[in-house]
Formats: structure tokens, sequence, C-alpha cells
């Protein structure tokens, strides 16, 4: 089983629906998590920080749910711009050090 | 404040060719690490460091070597380059939060091909 796994898609969504996104992680020690957006041939670039309470920025909201080891990405009234792969990354230490876990990201298109 | 930077953005090579990815960044961060991305795969940790003048090996650590001479630089060696290092390498750094303010901040990235 992968540490971190993700439905790759794609999910095609039309211009003002809602999709979710799940990433499960499989280390129940792990610590931080974090969702990254990744363009086309860009770098990933941190979206938000998934913390116990949830949490939630303009039109996205993040969840993380302990208990059967999840996180979740909703994203309302999707944009065109939206459309790109979202990573998720669980952060966990290893013999003291702080590892990071990237999953493989999943693809969304906004359709016009 | 140009956070992390990394040069050359692109580079050709030859197979048994050596060369240096530079990677900079301007937030005093301690932590800085080196990536390599592949089709299909999610980013997997080639080498990291904690600190100036220590490195540690990652998960995909052969074939490349690291020096953290400062601390706002940190470079990947490739001493002989193969076609399996043909891929996109990005550059990350991350200041010393424990639980919050851990997130890591990332280059734009070098297509590396290798021939």
């Amino acid at each position: 089983r992968k540490e971190v796994e993700q439905d790759p898609g794609p999910f095609n969504v039309p211009e003002g629906a809602t999709v979710a996104f799940n990433c499960t992680y499989s280390n129940s020690a792990s610590q931080s998590f974090f969702w990254y957006r990744q363009d086309c041939r860009k770098e990933p670039k941190l979206l938000m920080s998934v913390y116990s309470s949830g949490n939630e920025d303009g039109r996205f909201t993040a969840q993380l749910n302990r208990a059967s080891q999840y996180i979740s990405l909703l994203i309302r009234d999707s944009k065109l711009s939206d459309s790109a792969t979202y990573l998720c990354v669980v952060m966990g230490t290893t013999s003291g050090t702080y590892k990071y876990i990237f999953g493989t990201g999943t693809r969304l298109k906004v359709l016009a | 404040n140009a956070g992390v930077t990394q040069t050359p953005k692109f580079r050709v090579l030859k197979t048994g060719q050596s060369m240096t990815l530079l990677c900079a960044q301007d937030m005093n961060h301690e932590y800085m690490y080196w990536y390599r991305q592949d089709p299909g795969m999610g980013l997997r940790l080639i080498h990291y460091s904690v600190g100036e003048g220590t490195t540690a090996k990652g998960e995909v650590p052969d074939g490349y070597n690291v020096s953290r001479l400062k601390k706002q630089n940190f470079l990947l060696g490739l001493e002989s380059a193969a076609p399996s290092q043909t891929s996109v390498y990005f550059c990350a750094s991350r200041g010393q939060g424990l639980l919050r303010n851990n997130e890591q901040f990332f280059g734009p990235g070098t297509r590396l091909t290798v021939l």
C-alpha cells in the first residue's frame, strides 16, 4: 500500500460546480498535512495546510479525518483557472527527521 | 524577496557528463531539499539538509551528491549522468516550525534530459 494515495482523475467538471478530492495516508503518526497545487510544467505551490479543526480559504475547504486517515479538499464554484493537479502531502517524523510524503496528484479540469 | 530560485532551468547532458544544479533561498530557512519528479510518480526525495554544513540521504540518493556550504545555497551534483536521471528536479526549503509554519516552498524546477 502506498503511504499516500490519491485518485489520479482526471475530474472533469463544469464551471461553477463543486468538486471534492480525498487523500488517504497509511502512517497514523503523521503530524502535518497539506494540499499543493501544481500547474503543468510548474512547481508545486502551497494551497492550504490542513489542521485538525479543518480550515477554509475562500472557495476552498480542507478537512482532516484522523480516525479514517484521510484528508479532503473541497472546491466550490469551480473556475477555469482551478484546472491543475492537486497534490496531497503528509509529514511525519522518522528517526527524528521530518519526512514529507507526496501523493501522485489528482488532476482537475474545469470545463467552460 | 525571490523565495527559492534554481539554475539552470533546462539542461541537456550526454551520458557520463557531470553537472551541478544550484538552489538558492532568501528566506533564512534551515531546511532544504532536493526532489525529482517523474511521470506517474510523486515527488521523491533525493537528499536534504537540516542546516548549513549538514546533508543527509533521502529516498533515491544514488548517483547524486549534495553540498550545503552556505545556509542559503544547496547544490545537487550529478557525477556521471545516466538516462535514468532524466527528470524534473525541484528544490524546496522550509522554516523551523514543528506543527505550524512547516510548509515547504519550491523553486521553479530544472528540466534535465540525459541522452
